[in-house]
C-alpha cells in the first residue's frame, strides 16, 4: 500500500531559527515524486518544493530544502531563517511514477507555529 | 504563481439536493483533479480528468459524483444527491503534466450539507 506518514502533529519555533519536519513514505513504485505543500490559515494550499526519487541531490528552493534519505524512505523539510508568516500546516505528499497512478497521497500534516 | 479559481467559496445545501462545484484551472494545464478534505484532516484524492475522460478515481468518488469539463470551460464536480458525509472542503487542482509536475490547488469550496 502507498502511504505517507507525518508523526509530528505540531511544532513551535522562535522566528529566525531552523526547523525540520519529518515525513516517511511507503510505496511499491521504483520511481516516484515527493512534494511538500503548505496550507495557510485561510485554507490556501501552496506548493513549496519537490524531490524526484532518482535524484541524489537534495532539492532546495529559497529557504526550503529537503533531507532525502531514500534507504529510510524519508523526506524531511527544512526551513531556515523561519518567519512569522511561515506559520501554517505543512503537508508531505507522494506520487508514484511507475504504477500509473495519478493521485497525490498526502500525509496528515504538521502544524508549524513561528513565534516572535 | 499560477492560479486555480473555485466558485463558490462556500455552499450550503439540504441533503438530497444536487450541487455543482466549479473550478477554473490554470489556462495551459491539461490534467485536472478533485480532492476532499474533512476539517482537520489530510486531503484525499477523489478523481482526475484528462482529455475529456476520468483517468483514475478513488473509493471516495461515489456513484453520486460526476465530473466534466464541457468545451474547455469550468471543470466541474457534481454531487447528486448529496449526503451528510459529503460535507467537506473540496479542492480542485491542475497540472501541466503528470508524474513530476506539481499540482496547483485552488482555494477550495466549503460544502455544508444539512
Amino acid at each position: 500500500a502507498q502511504k505517507v506518514t507525518q508523526t509530528q502533529t505540531s511544532i513551535s519555533v522562535v522566528e529566525k531559527t531552523t526547523v525540520t519536519m519529518d515525513c516517511v513514505y511507503e510505496t511499491r513504485d521504483s520511481s516516484y515524486f515527493l512534494f511538500w505543500y503548505k496550507q495557510t490559515a485561510s485554507g490556501e494550499i501552496v506548493f513549496l518544493i519537490r524531490q524526484d526519487s532518482y535524484k541524489k541531490e537534495n532539492a532546495t528552493v529559497g529557504h526550503y530544502s529537503l533531507n532525502f534519505q531514500k534507504p529510510k524512505s524519508s523526506i524531511g523539510l527544512i526551513i531556515t531563517a523561519t518567519q512569522i508568516e511561515d506559520s501554517a500546516v505543512y503537508f508531505c505528499a507522494m506520487r508514484g511514477a511507475s504504477s500509473g497512478s495519478w493521485q497525490l497521497i498526502f500525509g496528515s500534516g504538521t502544524q508549524l507555529t513561528v513565534m516572535p | 504563481g499560477p492560479k486555480v479559481l473555485q466558485i463558490p467559496s462556500h455552499q450550503i445545501i439540504d441533503m438530497g439536493q444536487m450541487v455543482t462545484l466549479n473550478c477554473d484551472p490554470v489556462s495551459n494545464h491539461l490534467y485536472f483533479y478533485w480532492y476532499k478534505q474533512i476539517l482537520g484532516q489530510q486531503m484525499e484524492f477523489l478523481v482526475n480528468f484528462y482529455n475529456g475522460k476520468v483517468m483514475e478515481k478513488s473509493k471516495l468518488f461515489k456513484d453520486q459524483f460526476s465530473v466534466e469539463r464541457p468545451d474547455g470551460s469550468y471543470f466541474t464536480l457534481k454531487i447528486q444527491p448529496t449526503a451528510l458525509e459529503d460535507s467537506a472542503v473540496y479542492f480542485c487542482a491542475s497540472s501541466l503534466g503528470q508524474g513530476y509536475a506539481e499540482q496547483f490547488f485552488g482555494p477550495g469550496t466549503r460544502l455544508t450539507v444539512l
